[in-house]
């Protein structure tokens, strides 16, 4: 049980150039997250999935595209990179209990410098 | 708005002896539930212990305890006999029953000294 896995660890990018953070899970969650944590700050919410093929924007979209085709997989995919997009983004899930709000499981993060 | 504040941008404590980390929050809901979780220099985000609203009693998890004052809206996290391994930036976070959002305080950085 691997739990939740993000690919790649760390990345260097320049400005305007696209790539996709890879976000896996095994624990068969309804509910997938991305978030954006910036030097000393806390995370905030890009996007948010509550199935497959269901997904919604949270605090801070722009910039970041998502799909989820699978229960599974929840990649985040950024176009057209600038500088401000230089953080650690962490992938997160967790279960669906009705009335319950369940504890996320986080990835290790991804690393990425945008230059 | 909900908000998560987390008034300490760091402290410091010695080995063996107890913190207190703050968190107080801002909501007119009723039904929701707290999280502390812990990130270490891995970056791995860590749940370290979780409250339900509804439930008067504070959650406890060995070392780690919470002191949830709900009128108040505070949610202060005690570490007694503090280790080195308890190192780390500790994240406070909130979340209304019923929605898919998780609101996160901007942390405070413990450091266990030997």
């Amino acid at each position: 049980n691997a739990g939740v896995t993000q690919t790649p660890k760390f990345r260097i990018l320049k400005i305007g150039q696209s790539m996709t953070l890879q976000c896996t899970q095994d624990m068969n969650h309804n509910y997938m997250y991305w978030y954006r944590q910036d030097p000393g700050m806390g995370l905030k919410l890009i996007y948010y999935s509550v199935g497959a093929g269901i997904t919604d924007k949270g605090e801070v979209p722009n910039g970041y595209n998502v799909s989820r085709s699978t229960t599974e997989d929840f990649p985040l995919r950024l176009e057209l990179a600038a500088p401000s997009q230089t953080s650690v983004y962490f992938c997160a899930s967790s279960p669906s209990t009705s009335g319950v709000q369940e504890t996320q499981y986080f990835g290790p993060g991804t690393r990425l410098l945008v230059l | 708005a909900q908000t998560v504040t987390q008034s300490q941008p760091e402290m410091s404590v010695q080995e063996a002896e107890t913190v207190t980390l703050s968190c107080t929050y801002d909501t007119s809901e009723n039904n929701y539930y707290l999280f502390w979780y812990k990130q270490p220099p891995s970056r791995q985000m860590i749940l370290v212990i979780r409250q339900e609203a509804y439930k008067q009693q504070n959650a406890t998890e060995n070392r780690f305890s919470v002191n949830f004052q709900k009128a108040a809206k505070s949610f202060s996290l005690k570490i007694s006999d503090s280790q080195l391994g308890d190192t780390a930036m500790y994240f406070c976070a909130f979340s209304t029953s019923g929605t898919y959002k998780y609101i996160f305080g901007t942390g405070t950085r413990l450091k266990v000294l030997a």
